[in-house]
């Protein structure tokens, strides 16, 4: 079955860094579109990236462009997000979800389990 | 970037209620819109996407419908595993926007 599972979450002091992965099973990775969506503690749902199926089209939010990057490699079937000059704002559940195929247009399903991260001192 | 607004932002109902939640674009986007279920502690999943279309396995006392600006997700007749909390979610234009949420609580 379709499994998406995030991994790399945890506690970090503001201004650092943090990598959070993403590994994909069940289906053709290479030829979705992927997207992080992140959820404050008690809050709603933010879209955070996408990268296209081919890596060719990367879209962030305006709060985490100039500090997030979003990459994949088809080959291991693996999102990742490099997240850097972490802030406080930034503390939530990250989710990984998948997009749809062969397009950047479009809906998350499924949704992995989410990685939590925590910037503090 | 494209507002999305709902309403209500709860609602409590009771099982068997009819329960309608809408959802309103800043500007119009055509159909690209999906709505989802998200319980306490748990992943969202998607019921509706494209405006009308149910996503494979979800039951059909959801709908969904709307277009342009003007959306509604209905829940036919609420069952015990519906008591969740709703977004919506335009696809439209980047960045990808939410709507607030809509808290469907019991009676």
């Amino acid at each position: 079955q379709v499994q998406l599972v995030e991994s790399g979450g945890g506690v970090v002091q503001p201004g650092r860094s943090l990598r959070l992965s993403c590994a994909a099973s069940g289906f053709t990775f290479s030829t979705y579109a992927m997207h992080w969506v992140r959820q404050a503690p008690g809050k709603g749902l933010e879209w955070v990236a996408l990268i296209s199926y081919d890596l060719n089209k990367k879209y962030y939010a305006v709060s985490v462009k100039g500090r997030f990057t979003v990459s994949r490699d088809n080959s291991k079937n693996t999102l990742y997000l490099q997240m850097n000059s972490l802030g406080a704002e930034d503390t939530a559940v990250y989710y990984c979800a998948r997009g749809v195929p062969a397009a950047i247009r479009g809906w998350f399903d499924p949704w992995g389990q989410g990685t939590l991260v925590t910037v503090s001192s | 970037d494209i507002q999305m607004t709902q309403s209500p932002s709860s609602v409590s109902a009771s099982v068997g209620d009819r329960v309608t939640i809408t959802c309103q674009a800043s500007q119009g986007i055509s159909s690209w819109l999906a709505w989802y279920q998200q319980k306490p502690g748990k992943a969202p999943k998607l019921l509706i996407y494209a405006a009308s279309s149910l996503q494979s396995g979800v039951p059909s006392r959801f709908s969904g419908s709307g277009s342009g600006t003007d959306f509604t997700l209905t829940i036919s007749s609420l069952q015990p595993e519906d008591f969740a909390t709703y977004y919506c979610q335009q696809a439209n234009t980047f960045p990808f926007t939410f709507g607030p949420g809509t808290k469907v609580d019991i009676k």
